[in-house]
Parts: structure tokens; C-alpha cells; sequence
């Protein structure tokens, strides 16, 4: 079984709305979380990187939340852009820096 | 921009034929990979570096080998490839430590017919 599970696997939404995908996980013990962006036919690029003692942190309009308590993660994507549409994978390191990757959620965002 | 760059980028063979995906970076980084990716699945881990002459197997078997004779340079190689072979291969780097971002190329996608 994966330690990370990644919800929805895929949506659709128009352009300007927001939307939230979830990143739960078992890795212990924990190191960092991160989400990468993969668009099309690309690989995939880090958006953020959240540490044990960071509740919440922003890049443009990705903030991406933690709750090491109950190891769960978001990322809320704020007025989509078409260039949102892409692949967002969850990757956790863990104690000893091995990473587990989620299988990643599918964003299209649709004019 | 990260400095990773993979060729090729598409890669259409026949069964039985030996492959090579290249990869490099300029960035200095010691730490290599090469993960296996297919659609809706997570990315596996195929083969590690941790630097020159330092070759690892991944979490996911694979019959590929790896080389690392130069820092920015680790290609794949597939002596006999199979439909199996199928794929996109990512190749990234990262320094070594802690916060570990990788850093990834564009991305081989194999096609074994």
C-alpha cells in the first residue's frame, strides 16, 4: 500500500475558481513534504516545501497547508489560470531522506 | 530553470533492440536518479547515485543498469528491450541533505514494440 494517497485523482474546474487537493500519509518518521507540478509531457517542478513546524506556506497562488498531526496536507490553487492545468504530485521524505510519492491529482482547467 | 537535460525525448525501438537514455546536469549536483513513470501511477525509483563510481538499485526492479563515471553525467541502458520497457523514464538530481529537492529533466518517453 502506498504512504501516499492523493485525492481527488483528477477534476476539472473553470477558469478562475479556486480548488483544493489532499495529500494524506503514513511515512514516519517525517522529514519534509513537498508538491511538485507536472505539466504535459514535462517533469515535474517543486512548488513548496513544508517542514514539521510549518502550518501553512504560500507561493503566488498555491498555498499549501500541513497537519503533521494527523499527517495531512493541501494545496489550494486560487482564481485557476489555464496554465494550472497540469499533474500535482505530493512527495514525503522521511527520516531517512527516502521519498514516497503519491500518484498525483489532474487538474484541468477549462476557459 | 533547472539544468537537466534527457535524450532523447521520444524513443520508438523494436523488441531485442539495446537503448540508451542520456542524462545530465550542470548544476554540480552529487545525487542522481532515474524514476519510472506511467500514467496515474506514483513514480518508482529505479536507480540511485550518490556520486561518481556510486550506482544503487531502486525500490522498483528493473532490468535497466546505470553508469556513473562523471558527476553530470548518468545514463540508463537497456541491453534487450521488451514491450514491458514501455514508459516514461525521468531522470533528476538533487544535493545531498536534508530538504532534497529534485531537480528533473523533460522526461524519456520508451515505446518497445
Amino acid at each position: 500500500k502506498n504512504q501516499v494517497e492523493q485525492s481527488p485523482q483528477s477534476l476539472i474546474i473553470l477558469e478562475g475558481k479556486n480548488c483544493t487537493l489532499q495529500c494524506n500519509y503514513t511515512v514516519s518518521p517525517f522529514s519534509n513534504l513537498r508538491w511538485y507540478k507536472q505539466d504535459t509531457g514535462r517533469g515535474p517542478v517543486s512548488l513548496t516545501i513544508m517542514t514539521f513546524s510549518e502550518n501553512t506556506k504560500s507561493n503566488g497562488r498555491y498555498t499549501a497547508t500541513l497537519d503533521a498531526d494527523t499527517k495531512q496536507s493541501s494545496l489550494h490553487i486560487t482564481a485557476s489560470q489555464l496554465s494550472d492545468s497540469a499533474s500535482y504530485i505530493c512527495v514525503v521524505s522521511g527520516g531517512d531522506y527516502k521519498l514516497s510519492f503519491g500518484a498525483g491529482t489532474t487538474v484541468t482547467v477549462r476557459a | 530553470e533547472a539544468d537537466i537535460y534527457q535524450t532523447p525525448r521520444y524513443l520508438v525501438i523494436g523488441t531485442g533492440k539495446k537503448i540508451t537514455l542520456e542524462c545530465s546536469q550542470t548544476m554540480g549536483h552529487d545525487k542522481m536518479y532515474w524514476y519510472q513513470q506511467d500514467p496515474g501511477m506514483e513514480l518508482h525509483l529505479i536507480h540511485y547515485s550518490y556520486g561518481v563510481n556510486s550506482t544503487e538499485k531502486g525500490d522498483l526492479s528493473s532490468e535497466s543498469t546505470v553508469s556513473r563515471i562523471r558527476t553530470e553525467h548518468f545514463p540508463l541502458t537497456l541491453e534487450s528491450a521488451r514491450p514491458s520497457h514501455t514508459s516514461q523514464y525521468l531522470c533528476a538530481s538533487s544535493e545531498i541533505g536534508a530538504t532534497g529537492e529534485l531537480f528533473f529533466g523533460e522526461g524519456s518517453r520508451l515505446t518497445v514494440l
